[in-house]
């Protein structure tokens, strides 16, 4: 089936530390999105994407679509505790309506 | 504003018991999924639903059903809960590009 590979799997780091992930797939999207999940909750969106070399911040969070319309990226800058849990990358791909999930990149934070 | 509404939040079942976890959206959206996490690990789609009357297999849709008979509700069934089974199950919701998630169903099989 489609598959998004997402990376890192997982990141330990410092508070006060930027951050970046990314996912890639072979298929063609027209839409990315970012989602974060808290422990014990359901994912929320962060970031939507739709055009290929968007860039959009929303806070300290900034997400590009690739030129490629094959790959997203997420930064989030000056991390603080808050921002531990997971993110997930989504994407519908060109001609398909269904939603595709990544992996999950899990964030974890040293005070 | 409700959005997804999943129940139970929590449920222990023995194997080989059955259960319907519910999931009821009131957004009028016609793409509805179904997904389980395992600990530690991402999103799995069991089930999607494009609309009423319509439903097709995710990734993994063994030991699962589903049914959509109105636009609002999808219900997923483990007839013959089984160990594997223990997970978090998401219900999800989606029109156009953003999808809206219900808060999970922990269900642990004894």
């Amino acid at each position: 089936g489609q598959q998004l590979n997402q990376s890192p799997q997982s990141m330990f780091i410092q508070e006060g530390e930027d951050v970046s992930m990314n996912c890639t797939s072979s298929s063609i999207f027209n839409t990315w999105l970012w989602y974060k999940q808290d422990p014990g909750e359901g994912p929320v969106l962060l970031i939507a994407l739709y055009k290929a070399g968007e860039l959009t911040s929303n806070g300290r969070l900034t997400a590009q679509f690739g030129i490629t319309r094959k790959d997203s990226f997420l930064n989030i800058s000056a991390s603080i505790p808050s921002d531990v849990g997971i993110y997930f990358c989504a994407g519908r791909i060109q001609g398909a309506q269904k939603l595709v999930f990544g992996q999950g990149t899990r964030l974890t934070i040293n005070p | 504003n409700a959005g997804v509404t999943q129940t139970p939040k929590f449920r222990i079942l023995k194997i080989g018991q059955s259960m319907t976890l519910q999931c009821t959206q009131d957004m009028n959206h016609n793409y509805m999924y179904w997904y389980r996490q395992d600990p530690g690990m991402g999103l799995k789609l069991i089930y999607y639903s494009v609309g009423a009357g319509i439903t097709d297999k995710g990734e993994v849709p063994n030991g699962y059903n589903v049914s959509r008979s109105t636009t609002e509700d999808f219900p997923l069934r483990l007839e013959l809960a089984a160990p594997s089974q223990t997970s978090v199950y998401f219900c999800a919701s989606h029109v156009g590009t953003e999808a809206f998630f219900g808060q999970g169903t922990r269900l642990t099989v004894v």
